[in-house]
């Protein structure tokens, strides 16, 4: 079956510009991560979703990140004002359940600001 | 102190050598442990769970060591295609679903 996607795959936009990434799980798939991942570093979480619950937000670096999820599906994280320090790659991740062991990654959007 | 910690590595090994890594973390309270493989410029992939009783998959056996904190990935026979970044998992802590991934670390296996 299909995996996680994530649109774009590479983003290039110019310091204080918003983006928009969009990220779509596997179909039945209750929870839903946010990471990002710096050039030579570990994965930083930054937000979770589990079906209709509140999202543990306590991984945004700053209020310029936001992140939506409607339902159980598609999720977009937003950033607003870009700057240089948030050029990463972005990944999101989706699982059954939000206490599964198995976090199924999606190829990530790569973010450059210039 | 971080709170998980890993060698970056590189580890330079030659086909069918056996290769250890190990990870140390820093909350006696976490509660579940993962290896992830991540390949160059890809995403990250769960390799295996840890388990308390240690657990075995092939040529992979992750070991758990609660009393000094740290867990274990061995890989007997290296194959070219182990070459990769291997990501060491921690969640649980406080009840929280939050997953800590250490930096990894970087295997490279040579003919």
């Amino acid at each position: 079956g299909a995996g996680v996607s994530q649109s774009p795959s590479n983003k290039v936009t110019e310091k204080g510009k918003d983006v928009e990434l969009r990220c779509d799980p596997i179909s039945g798939h209750t929870a839903l991560y946010w990471y990002r991942q710096r050039l030579g570093q570990g994965l930083e979480f930054l937000i979770y979703f589990q079906g209709n619950s509140a999202p543990d937000k306590s991984g945004l670096p700053s209020d310029r990140f936001s992140a939506e999820r409607t339902g159980e599906s598609v999720s977009t994280l937003t950033i607003q004002r870009t700057q240089q320090e948030d050029s990463a790659v972005y990944l999101c991740a989706s699982s059954l359940r939000l206490a599964s062991d198995t976090q199924y990654f999606g190829p990530g959007t790569r973010l450059t600001v210039l | 102190r971080k709170e998980v910690e890993q060698d970056p590595g590189p580890f330079n090994v030659p086909e069918g050598a056996t290769v250890a890594f190990n990870c140390t973390y820093s909350n006696s309270a976490s509660q579940s442990f993962f290896w992830y493989r991540q390949d160059c410029r890809k995403e990250p992939k769960l390799l295996m769970s840890v388990y308390s009783s240690g657990n075995e998959d092939g040529r992979f056996t992750a070991q758990l060591n609660r009393a000094s904190q740290y867990i274990s990935l061995l890989i007997r026979d290296s194959k070219l295609s182990d070459s990769a970044t291997y990501l060491c998992v921690v969640r649980g802590t406080g009840g929280s679903y939050i997953p800590t991934f250490g930096r990894g670390t970087s295997l490279i296996v040579h003919p």
